[in-house]
């Protein structure tokens, strides 16, 4: 069974901290791992990764894959209040194509 | 602007009566997939599809069914709703060639009382 694994659960900082959400998985054929971020509403799509050891970047984000290790992180510098949401990852993989397997999340809140 | 919209966006029934949740999307893609998001287990599939007239089994799909008559429409059926089926649900698309960078609807957030 495809598994992904988010950590930490939860996260709180103060604007300006650096932070780093992690992520784990197990998937057979495995094709690609996506971020998400999802304020109140629908997750929206961050960053697709699907080579090990390049770095994906978008302003303040940055996301990066070991294939080897089977895990990403993702990094957001100098954060502000308007990055709180839940961050999710997911992997594409298995034997049906265009799946999703998600993660549990990890919800990120930053105090000003 | 292209869109996926879902109805209702919230919805309070009872244990046992039949539910339908609307998603239209005017993407135009070819793959639509349902979700539920519960605290602690993240977005877990329900159903999906390819194109019209092909329907999948997700991870969870117990309880639920789906159809696809056109390309715009996937409607979610629980067939006798249950108080473990209270959770908020996501519709969502990706187009072929990019099948993994799925779009998401608002949500309709079900409770089953």
């Amino acid at each position: 069974e495809d598994k992904v694994v988010q950590s930490p659960l939860s996260l709180v900082v103060h604007e300006g901290d650096t932070v780093t959400l992690n992520c784990s998985y197990e998937v057979t054929n495995f094709r690609s791992l996506l971020w998400y971020k999802q304020e109140k509403k629908a997750p929206t799509f961050l960053f697709m990764l699907t080579s090990s050891g390049i770095e994906k970047k978008s302003g303040r984000l940055s996301s990066i894959l070991d294939k080897k290790e089977l895990f990403s992180i993702l990094n957001i510098t100098a954060t502000q209040t308007g990055d709180s949401a839940i961050y999710l990852c997911a992997v594409a993989g298995g034997t049906s194509y265009g799946k999703l397997t998600f993660g549990q999340g990890t919800i990120l809140t930053v105090h000003p | 602007d292209a869109e996926i919209t879902q109805s209702p966006r919230h919805k309070i029934t009872e244990t046992g009566r039949q539910v339908t949740l609307a998603c239209h999307q005017t993407w135009n893609h070819n793959n639509m997939f349902w979700y539920r998001q519960d605290l602690g287990h993240g977005l877990r599939l329900i159903h999906y599809s390819y194109g019209v007239q092909d329907t999948n089994k997700g991870e969870v799909s117990d309880g639920y069914s789906v159809s696809r008559s056109n390309t715009e429409d996937l409607p979610l059926t629980l067939e006798s709703a249950a108080s473990s089926q209270t959770s908020v649900y996501f519709c969502a698309t990706s187009e072929g060639g990019r099948e993994y960078e799925q779009y998401f609807g608002p949500g309709t957030r079900l409770t089953v009382t």
